[in-house]
């Protein structure tokens, strides 16, 4: 079965700043996707970045960047310029090319501080 | 184009009652999947429906169960409420399955079991 394990219950950054939020996941699938979720305390779950397991090049969206190791099943967030709106909960979530549920990860809750 | 909606938003049970929430996908979403979010167990998956089809099933007992209409919205029922089915529950619709398919959440419903 497939699991997603995130580390960091809690993390926090100064405004402006660099932070790094990890993500692990096994499977034993080849065809597969990998996903970070952001969810407000207006509780709305929003879609921040996607990896396809097939594309090597590493996605980016804006100020999001994911930094993906395929053999060590790491699937990091790095989020720049960290702003106040990005305070958060933050999950990694894998999804199976044949399959249609997301697994999810406990969540990192993403403090920014002023 | 509107989102995803759930109604209620909110609601209180008292235990051994019966509930039904609704949510309507995105237009020309056929695709519906729900989630439940617990602070102990966190984000699991109960089930997707695509074209009136249960297509996959989490691990949840009999209680919980779901269905879909023609213009794709989609009930899910819990019958012989507990405790512990106190939490938010969260629909997602896409426009197709498979895990190319990006899944946009609504609001979710929280419900409060007394």
């Amino acid at each position: 079965a497939q699991t997603v394990t995130q580390s960091q219950p809690e993390m926090s950054v100064q405004e402006a700043e660099t932070v790094t939020l990890s993500c692990t996941y096994d499977t034993s699938e080849s065809d597969y996707y990998l996903f970070w979720y952001k969810q407000p305390p207006s509780r709305q779950m929003i879609l921040v970045i996607r990896q396809e397991a097939y594309k090597q090049q590493n996605a980016t969206e804006n100020r999001f960047s994911v930094n993906f190791q395929k053999a060590a099943k790491s699937f990091s967030l790095k989020i720049s310029d960290s702003q106040l709106g990005d305070a958060a909960m933050y999950f990694c979530a894998y999804r199976s090319g044949s399959n249609y549920q997301l697994i999810w990860g406990a969540g990192t809750k993403l403090i920014i501080k002023p | 184009k509107a989102g995803v909606t759930q109604t209620p938003r909110y609601l209180i049970k008292t235990r051994g009652q019966q509930v039904t929430l609704s949510c309507s996908p995105i237009s020309g979403h056929r695709s519906v999947s729900w989630y439940q979010q617990t602070p102990g167990q966190g984000l699991q998956f109960l089930f997707e429906y695509f074209s009136e089809t249960q297509r996959n099933k989490g691990n949840f007992p009999g209680r919980f169960s779901g269905r879909q209409f023609s213009n794709s919205r989609s009930e899910m029922n819990v019958s012989t409420l507990e405790l512990g089915d106190s939490a938010l529950y969260l629909c997602a619709s896409s426009s197709g399955t498979g895990g190319s398919h990006e899944q946009f959440f609504g609001p979710g419903t929280r419900l409060t079991v007394l």
